[in-house]
């Protein structure tokens, strides 16, 4: 069965500096990777994917990942981190049951950007 | 697009009451999901629906726990009776295809409190 961990439950960054959000994944085959936020009281967004191709992947928001197959790993990243994506962030592994696709999240990082 | 809709929002019960919870997917998207994310932890799925049929509910404990999408359409989830550890916001998803390269459409959630 696939997994994933997210080793931290909080990260803190200062506005302005990049930031880091690690997660590392259990999966048999080809892994699809996805990576999603959650501010409060609202649903699970979208931020991006890792399908095939270019280990650094580019989504929404300023945000891209990197893939390191070797390690693993999926590791979220941004430049310079803004006050606003504070939020609770989600990786998850795409596992087949039976033809179907169901995706195994993480337990969460919390991320705090401080003015 | 209009996006998952979810209700109620928030919904709060006495342990061995019952309740249900309704979705309405992304017109044309085959595939629901429900996923319970209890506080502090990642969403765990509790079933999965290929149109109106049930694809995985391993995880569902159906001892107290229904779910159903009678015309492949909208779904409800339904708990009875109600016990303290259900207390959780009730996540429900859908997506277009089967083979897990796009992302999940989430919905906004029904926070569930148990007293």
């Amino acid at each position: 069965a696939q997994s994933v961990a997210q080793p931290e439950d909080q990260v803190n960054v200062a506005e302005g500096n990049p930031l880091t959000v690690k997660c590392t994944y259990s999966v048999s085959g080809n892994p699809y990777l996805f990576w999603y936020v959650q501010y409060p009281n609202r649903g699970l967004q979208f931020l991006l994917k890792y399908i095939t191709g270019d280990n650094l992947v580019k989504g929404s928001y300023g945000f891209e990942a990197e893939f390191n197959k070797s390690q693993t790993s999926f590791h979220l990243k941004k430049p310079s981190a803004l006050v606003s994506d504070s939020a609770l962030y989600f990786c998850a592994v795409r596992g087949m049951n039976s033809g179907y696709s169901t995706l195994t999240f993480g337990k969460g990082t919390m991320l705090l950007v401080s003015p | 697009e209009a996006g998952v809709a979810q209700s109620p929002r928030y919904k709060i019960i006495e342990k061995r009451q019952s309740v249900a919870f309704w979705c309405n997917p992304i017109s044309g998207h085959a595939t629901l999901y429900w996923y319970q994310q209890i506080l502090g932890q990642g969403p765990k799925l509790l079933i999965q629906f290929q149109n109106n049929g049930v694809v995985d509910d391993s995880q569902l404990p159906k001892d107290r726990f229904s779910a159903e999408r009678l015309k492949g359409v909208d779904s409800t989830l339904k708990i009875q009776p109600a016990k303290l550890e259900d207390s959780a916001v009730y996540l429900c998803a859908s997506r277009w295809g089967t083979g897990g390269e796009d992302g999940y459409t989430f919905g906004s959630g029904t926070r569930l409190t148990v007293v």
